[in-house]
């Protein structure tokens, strides 16, 4: 079946930092990948996608390639902020109804 | 934003007494989803919907059923609460354009605690 393996954490980093949060995965056929972001006390909402092989997908200075040779979405952002403190889940989307598999998620806390 | 309302946002209950989770949308979305959000589990599927009464079950079935009669509501159902089914549970809707690529907009969540 699906899973997804995420590093765990938490992590903490200080402001202006370097982040990378490590994702792989295992999946049959062809998964589009994810980064679901969730700010404190809220829903997830989606950070990133990529829906193909070397694919990569950025938003908010965030970014992530699909490298299926290594089965692997890592996510990167060069410089955080305090505001991207939250917890980060990798998914994968695979199969006839498209479901999601979720990775566990990372806290990331940014410290100013 | 997406127009997802889960209710009630918090509730406290006793082993053995049934409990209903609402999610209601406006957006006329087709899909709707349950999950829970569980420390070290991330988010597991509990059922999901892709119609007026047409529903699935998903990785944690268990103990929980749903129903949807209407578009725009999707309702979880433990018929007889347990003390593993404290959670934080989550609605997700999506359309048929964003369902294929497995984008999902999520509600605010519902925090459950059995005692």
């Amino acid at each position: 079946g699906n899973s997804v393996t995420q590093m765990e954490g938490p992590v903490t980093l200080s402001e202006e930092a370097f982040l990378t949060i490590n994702c792989t995965y295992t999946a049959t056929g062809y998964p589009s990948l994810f980064w679901y972001v969730q700010y404190p006390g809220e829903g997830l909402q989606l950070l990133l996608k990529a829906t193909k092989a070397d694919d990569k997908g950025s938003n908010k200075g965030f970014e992530a390639t699909y490298r299926k040779e290594t089965t692997s979405f890592h996510l990167e952002k060069g410089s955080v902020q305090v505001s991207d403190s939250a917890v980060y889940f990798c998914a994968l989307a695979s199969g006839s109804a498209r479901q999601l598999t979720f990775g566990s998620g990372t806290q990331l806390t940014v410290l100013p | 934003d997406a127009g997802i309302t889960q209710s009630p946002r918090h509730k406290v209950t006793e082993t053995g007494t049934p409990v209903t989770l609402r999610c209601h949308q406006t957006e006329n979305h087709r899909y709707m989803y349950w999950y829970r959000q569980d420390p070290g589990h991330g988010l597991r599927l509990i059922h999901y919907s892709y119609g007026v009464k047409d529903t699935d079950k998903g990785e944690v079935s268990d103990g929980y059923s749903v129903s949807r009669s209407k578009t725009e509501d999707f309702l979880l159902t433990l018929e007889s609460a347990t003390s593993s089914q404290t959670s934080v549970y989550f609605c997700a809707i999506s359309d048929l354009a964003r369902v294929n690529t497995g984008e999902l907009f999520f509600g605010e969540g519902s925090r459950l605690t059995v005692l």
